[in-house]
């Protein structure tokens, strides 16, 4: 079974200030694992993937996001947060044959003027 | 700019009526999801269907609720008798490979 754990419903960062949005996963075999933003009232935007190759991978909108094997982690960042960054995040793995997502619970991230 | 359509947007009914969800995945995407959102669960998988066949309804509750695909062009989700358990936002979404783009969802309340 596959699994991904948010620890953190909630994010407050000031605008300007670096971001992260934390992620755990548990999978069997290699992760596929990825970062959606949810907007109110609206659907899950893809952010950003990893499959294989480097560790750190480079997504829309500023994000980027470390996969960390040893710690089975799969953290979201973004250097400088922007107001408009504000909405729900989540993490998502997947088996690597069949892509069916597995998400975690969601962090909603808050970025103050 | 190529999006998953879902129709209606919003759905109201009342407890026992047929509810019908309709997707238009992506043109040449060859899996289709549906995904259903509520405040308790989180986002789950209901049904998983690849070059229209469907893989995986182990989410969906049997009894009630249906996934098809009639065509390339189309995947319905169901749901009879409906029950006010089921209000929740219902995502489809499709994809090639990776990476899933997801339809603006239906929002469904059960009275």
């Amino acid at each position: 079974a596959q699994s991904v754990a948010q620890p953190e419903d909630q994010v407050n960062v000031a605008e300007g200030n670096p971001l992260t949005v934390k992620c755990t996963y548990s999978v069997s075999g290699n992760p596929y694992l990825f970062w959606y933003v949810q907007y109110p009232n609206r659907g899950l935007q893809f952010l950003l993937k990893y499959i294989t190759g480097d560790n750190l991978v480079k997504g829309s909108y500023g994000f980027e996001a470390e996969f960390n094997k040893s710690q089975t982690s799969f953290h979201l960042k973004k250097p400088s947060a922007l107001v408009s960054d504000s909405a729900l995040y989540f993490c998502a793995v997947a088996g690597s044959n069949d892509y069916k997502l597995s998400f975690g619970a969601g962090t909603t991230v808050t970025v103050r003027a | 700019d190529a999006r998953v359509t879902q129709t209606p947007r919003h759905k109201v009914t009342e407890m026992g009526q047929e509810v019908t969800m309709r997707c238009q995945p992506i043109l040449g995407h060859n899996t289709v999801f549906w995904y259903r959102q509520t405040m308790m669960q989180g986002l789950e998988l209901l049904a998983y269907f690849r070059n229209r066949a469907p893989l995986d309804d182990s989410g969906m509750p049997k009894d009630r609720f249906s996934a098809e695909m009639p065509d390339a062009t189309l995947a319905t989700l169901k749901i009879q008798p409906s029950e006010p358990r089921d209000s929740a936002v219902y995502f489809c979404a499709s994809g090639l490979g990776s990476e899933q783009f997801f339809g603006p969802g239906t929002r469904l309340t059960v009275l």
